[in-house]
């Protein structure tokens, strides 16, 4: 079965620098889909950011940007200027063959004014 | 456009009570899913459908039970509550090619 790890339960930045969040996953297939999601405290799961194994070029949106090293199935988010909105719980969720999505535990993100 | 809507928001039960948890969504997504929440814990899968008369259990699917007669509508049962039920309960949707995942804004379930 899938898993998927968050190895940093809290994680904090200052206003307009840069932070990135680790998530490591693990599985035998091939073909595959990683997605980041943010969950600020209004509970809603929004998502932030997506990748598709096949792709070698790392996803983009905006101030989002992953480091997608497939070898190493390693999946970082890396957010540029941060700001306060930014702050909430940030999940790693992995997609393969099957229709479920297997979610980290989750990195409690705190932006500082 | 509602996207996926839940009801109702919040929700306390007394131990052995049942009740529905209500899921739509109107982005005519094949698949829909039910997770749970648990304080400081990831989504954990309890029941999801890939249409209409279609359901398949998750990680977690005991104590719960699913319907799917129509693509909008995906209800949660929870039958006979019991306290371990405590939790926020998402409902979700996606089209089957791009996998993205739309939630609800979740009920927080209470038993007592």
């Amino acid at each position: 079965a899938q898993t998927v790890t968050q190895s940093q339960p809290e994680m904090s930045v200052q206003e307009a620098e840069t932070v990135t969040l680790s998530c490591t996953y693990d599985t035998s297939e091939s073909d595959y889909y990683l997605f980041w999601y943010k969950q600020p405290p209004s509970r809603q799961m929004i998502l932030v950011i997506r990748q598709e194994a096949y792709k070698q070029q790392n996803a983009t949106e905006n101030r989002f940007s992953v480091n997608f090293q497939k070898a190493a199935k390693s999946f970082s988010l890396k957010i540029s200027d941060s700001q306060l909105g930014d702050a909430a719980m940030y999940f790693c969720a992995f997609r393969g063959g099957s229709e479920k999505l297997v979610f980290g535990k989750g990195t409690k993100l705190t932006v500082n004014p | 456009n509602a996207g996926v809507t839940q009801t109702p928001k919040f929700r306390i039960l007394k131990i052995g009570q049942s009740m529905t948890l209500q899921c739509t969504q109107d982005m005519n997504h094949n698949y829909m899913y039910w997770y749970r929440q648990d304080p400081g814990m990831g989504l954990k899968l309890i029941y999801y459908s890939v249409g209409a008369g279609i359901t398949d259990k998750g990680e977690v699917p005991n104590g719960y039970n699913v319907s799917r007669s129509t693509t909008e509508d995906f209800p949660l049962r929870l039958e006979l509550a019991a306290p371990s039920q405590t939790s926020v309960y998402f409902c979700a949707s996606s089209l089957p090619v791009t996998y993205e995942q739309y939630f609800g804004p979740g009920t927080r379930l209470t038993v007592t």
